[in-house]
């Protein structure tokens, strides 16, 4: 059964720095692992998509990294600005649904 | 010009009661889902229809019955309502039900048994 962790749960940040989210998954059978923002009161974004057999994806100032055989992925965030305060969270697809992390709050300050 | 919209936004209700929230995507996608985010952040699917046809089911109460008249359209009925079903209902839709294709997601129910 496919687990999805993401460590720090919180992160609290100064406008300007750089930053690197973190998401695991347990069963490297994936078909993709896909990153989305969550604004308070608001669905899910999807902002980027690696499918199994790339290993980065770049949108921007996000650069998302799949390592299937280490079962982890980051999100790279550059240059943050207070705009990134929302929740960001992973998620896996393989023979199992897509599966969820419960996230990482980020917080960035002015 | 919502891409994924649900109504109601808000859902207050008492327990025992049946209510239903519908969902409708402007996008063209073949598929759909709900998910339930609850009180712990936690998102986990529940179902998925491709071109009306359901293809996930998750482990859900049969108290609860999706229902999908067209590929644009799937709402969700829930019977004799409990306290433990208090959570945000998010309808989701993708391209088609490749594991490559992006989900975009509505802006979610709350809904509040009591």
């Amino acid at each position: 059964k496919q687990e999805v962790t993401q460590i720090p749960a919180a992160l609290s940040v100064p406008e300007g720095e750089n930053l690197v989210l973190n998401c695991s998954f347990t069963d490297s059978a994936i078909y993709n692992l896909q990153w989305f923002r969550q604004d308070p009161g608001k669905g899910l974004t999807s902002l980027l998509l690696i499918q199994s057999s790339q290993r980065e994806q770049t949108s921007g100032r996000l650069n998302a990294s799949l390592d299937k055989s280490s079962g982890r992925s980051t999100l790279y965030i550059a240059a943050s600005q207070p705009g990134d305060s929302a929740t960001y969270l992973c998620a896996a697809t393989g023979n199992t649904p897509l599966v969820f992390g419960k996230g990482t709050r980020l917080s960035v300050i002015a | 010009d919502t891409a994924v919209s649900q109504t109601p936004k808000y859902l207050v209700t008492q327990m025992g009661n049946d209510k239903s929230i519908k969902c409708e995507q402007n996008l063209g996608h073949d598929t759909m889902y709900w998910y339930k985010q609850d009180s712990k952040k936690f998102l986990k699917i529940m179902f998925s229809y491709n071109n009306k046809e359901l293809i996930i089911n998750e482990t859900v109460p049969n108290r609860f019955s999706p229902k999908s008249p067209d590929k644009a359209h799937l709402n969700l009925h829930i019977n004799s309502l409990e306290l433990g079903d208090s959570a945000v209902y998010f309808c989701a839709s993708s391209q088609d039900s490749t594991e490559n294709s992006p989900l975009h997601f509505g802006n979610g129910t709350r809904l509040t048994v009591t």
